[in-house]
């Protein structure tokens, strides 16, 4: 089966840097996302990970382990607009042929940036 | 932005009564979803779609139906609405490549008394 653990909830203070842990057991790997939704409103993309190491864009960067099924998203600079909560979601399974594009989804980390 | 659009936005209505969620895209993407969001349960796939009529079952699809007659509509129905159907519902649509992220709309809040 697949299952992904994120922690519920994450504090920090404006203008610090914040890490939010994804860990995932899949039967096989196909891509990992981290989403951002604040509240009230549609989740948005952040970021795409298919390969280990560090993807950079911006304030945001994530990184990605598939030998640990270990992903974090790094937040720098910590803003309040940054207050929401953050998804990790990795691609199910595509068997072969097959039309598969669904997402296995994390619970979320709810992210607080106080002043 | 991803051209998604729902209708309607926010709805009220009975117990046991029919309603129809709709999703249109003009982004002319292959796969389009529907999911609910609830407290505790994260975002939960009720069905997707790979193509016109070309639809499956996500992980909480008791109680829904899909249709998919055109490209850029997705079409959610509950027969009889209970209030455990109470939720917020996306839809989301993404392009073939299987990189691609999903794109979401801004959600129908839906209250069922």
């Amino acid at each position: 089966g697949q299952s992904l653990e994120q922690p519920s909830e994450v504090t920090a203070v404006e203008g610090a840097i914040v890490q939010i842990n994804c860990t995932y057991q899949t039967s096989g790997f196909y891509g990992l996302f981290w989403y951002q939704q604040h509240a009230g409103e549609a989740p948005t993309f952040p970021s795409y990970n298919v390969l280990d190491g560090l993807e950079e864009k911006g304030r945001f960067s994530s990184f990605l382990s598939r030998s640990k099924g270990y992903s974090y998203l790094l937040l720098k600079e910590l803003q309040m607009k940054d207050s929401a909560s953050y998804f990790c979601a990795v691609r199910a399974p595509v068997l072969k042929g097959g039309n598969n594009r669904k997402l296995i989804w994390g619970l979320g980390t709810s992210l607080a940036v106080n002043p | 932005d991803a051209g998604i659009t729902q209708s309607p936005r926010h709805k009220v209505t009975e117990t046991g009564t029919p309603v129809t969620l709709r999703c249109h895209q003009t982004e002319n993407h292959r796969y389009m979803y529907w999911y609910r969001q609830d407290p505790g349960h994260g975002l939960r796939l009720i069905h997707y779609s790979y193509g016109v009529k070309d639809t499956d079952k996500g992980e909480v699809s008791d109680g829904y139906s899909v249709s998919r007659s055109k490209t850029e509509d997705f079409l959610l129905t509950l027969e009889s609405a209970t209030s455990s159907q109470t939720s917020v519902y996306f839809c989301a649509i993404s392009e073939s490549a299987a990189n691609q992220p999903q794109h979401f709309g801004d959600g129908t809040r839906l209250s069922i008394l």
